[in-house]
């Protein structure tokens, strides 16, 4: 069974701090995703990482920004957080184009 | 960019009944276009997905079909039961595979 772990179910923070969100996938999938998923808005990609040390933006990476030193974690890194930011994170890994994309349980983000 | 749209936001039907939910995709390029479910308070899961090179797929009580002409995408379930309900995402790829847009998401509501 493929698994992707997101370190923190929920998470409040306060404005202006530095957050750490980590993701962690156990079956050596090339790619890794962020997304975050408002009502109403779907699923909407922040980043996503094709391989070590590589990261392409995604549709809203205003306020955000990953890293990737190792293949099996991705980190999402909100520098400055601010309360437009309280959402719900999902990261996702898949083995390679055009294959099914596998989630994290999510880290519900509250900024206060 | 790929840009996805669903419809209906929310979708109400009685036990038994079909739900039809319909995606289109702004990028001629894309071709693999997956379906996920999202239980509340979990993960999205793949349900099913397409390739480009074929117009419709069946899997027991659900069939996607794809008309790339048009540019639309379609989910059908037959026979509704209340565990279908839950909210349904339909992606497109682009960016040669390697990203997944997504649509804004169907609220499915099966009632007993």
């Amino acid at each position: 069974d493929v698994k992707v772990t997101q370190s923190s179910r929920y998470l409040v923070k306060r404005t202006g701090e530095k957050v750490f969100l980590e993701c962690v996938q156990d079956m050596d999938h090339e790619n890794m995703f962020w997304y975050r998923q408002d009502p109403g808005l779907g699923l909407r990609l922040i980043y996503f990482s094709y391989d070590v040390k590589m990261k392409e933006k995604g549709d809203i990476p205003e306020g955000y920004s990953v890293s990737r030193e190792k293949k099996e974690r991705f980190s999402l890194i909100l520098e400055s957080a601010s309360t437009n930011q309280t959402s719900m994170y999902l990261c996702a890994s898949t083995p390679g184009r055009r294959n099914e994309a596998f989630f994290g349980q999510g880290t519900r983000l509250t900024v206060v | 960019g790929e840009n996805v749209e669903q419809h209906p936001s929310t979708l109400s039907v009685q036990e038994g009944d079909s739900a039809v939910i319909k995606c289109t995709y702004s990028d001629s390029a894309s071709n693999y276009f997956p379906w996920y479910k999202q239980e509340l308070g979990k993960r999205p899961q793949l349900i099913i997905d397409i390739r480009s090179n074929v117009g419709e797929k069946k899997d027991q009580r659900i069939a996607v079909t794809l008309n790339k002409t048009a540019k639309h995408f379609s989910l059908h379930i037959t026979e509704t039961q209340p565990e279908d309900s839950a909210v349904y995402f339909c992606a497109a790829s682009s960016n040669a595979g390697n990203m997944l847009t997504f649509g804004g998401g169907t609220r499915l509501m099966v009632k007993p």
